[in-house]
């Protein structure tokens, strides 16, 4: 079965700096993988997801990922942190080919961003 | 297109008391899922529809909780009788039945059981 590891329940960077929120899975097979955001008092928004095009996604709000294969890996990236970037962050993986089996959600990561 | 739309957002109701949730999908959306957030476990997936069919109903806690899907554009989550425990945010989310398709989530049920 699949599965998503979030390192890190929380991070906290400075207005303008590097965000890096790391995202390792477990699958079979290659999985399709998403990133959602969600905000105080709002449901989870989709950011990105990655279906097999390219390796590097780009999502909204400046977001990124890039799906990595040989490290299972699908970390998110920003380049310049902003204050209205902080929130909740949930990595989700979905087999291929399963018809409709659920999300299965990390933990999520809540971002901090410090003026 | 308005979204998954939840009522009510916010529920206070007192020990024993029946608690139901609701939620309209996206049109044309053939899949919808309910879940809880609270603090301690996280998302946790309760139950799935496909078609209005529920498919995995595994997530729910005990026999206190039910869903029902009667309609492709609306569904309810009960509790009966609720427990403090069962405070938490109940979110419901709605997809196209395809593996690469996201979830699109409501605003979310805040209940809080005294």
């Amino acid at each position: 079965a699949q599965s998503v590891t979030q390192l890190g329940s929380h991070v906290s960077v400075s207005e303008g700096a590097l965000v890096l929120l790391r995202c390792n899975y477990s699958s079979s097979v290659p999985p399709y993988l998403f990133w959602y955001v969600q905000y105080p008092n709002q449901g989870l928004q989709l950011l990105l997801k990655y279906t097999s095009a390219a390796t590097l996604v780009k999502g909204i709000n400046g977001f990124e990922a890039e799906f990595k294969k040989s490290e299972t890996s699908f970390h998110l990236t920003k380049p310049s942190a902003h204050m209205s970037d902080a929130a909740e962050y949930f990595c989700a993986v979905s087999d291929r080919g399963s018809g409709n089996t659920p999300l299965v959600f990390g933990k999520g990561t809540r971002l901090s961003v410090i003026a | 297109d308005a979204g998954v739309i939840q009522s009510p957002r916010h529920e206070v109701t007192e020990m024993g008391q029946e608690v139901t949730l609701r939620c309209k999908p996206i049109s044309g959306h053939n899949s919808l899922f309910w879940y809880r957030q609270t603090m301690m476990r996280g998302l946790e997936l309760l139950i799935y529809f496909n078609n209005n069919v529920p498919i995995d109903d595994s997530g729910m806690p005990e026999d206190r909780f039910s869903a029902k899907m009667p309609n492709a554009s609306f569904s309810t989550l009960k509790i009966q009788p609720s427990e403090p425990r069962d405070s938490a945010v109940y979110f419901c989310a709605s997809s196209l039945k395809d593996s690469n398709s996201p979830l699109h989530f409501g605003n979310g049920t805040r209940l809080t059981v005294t």
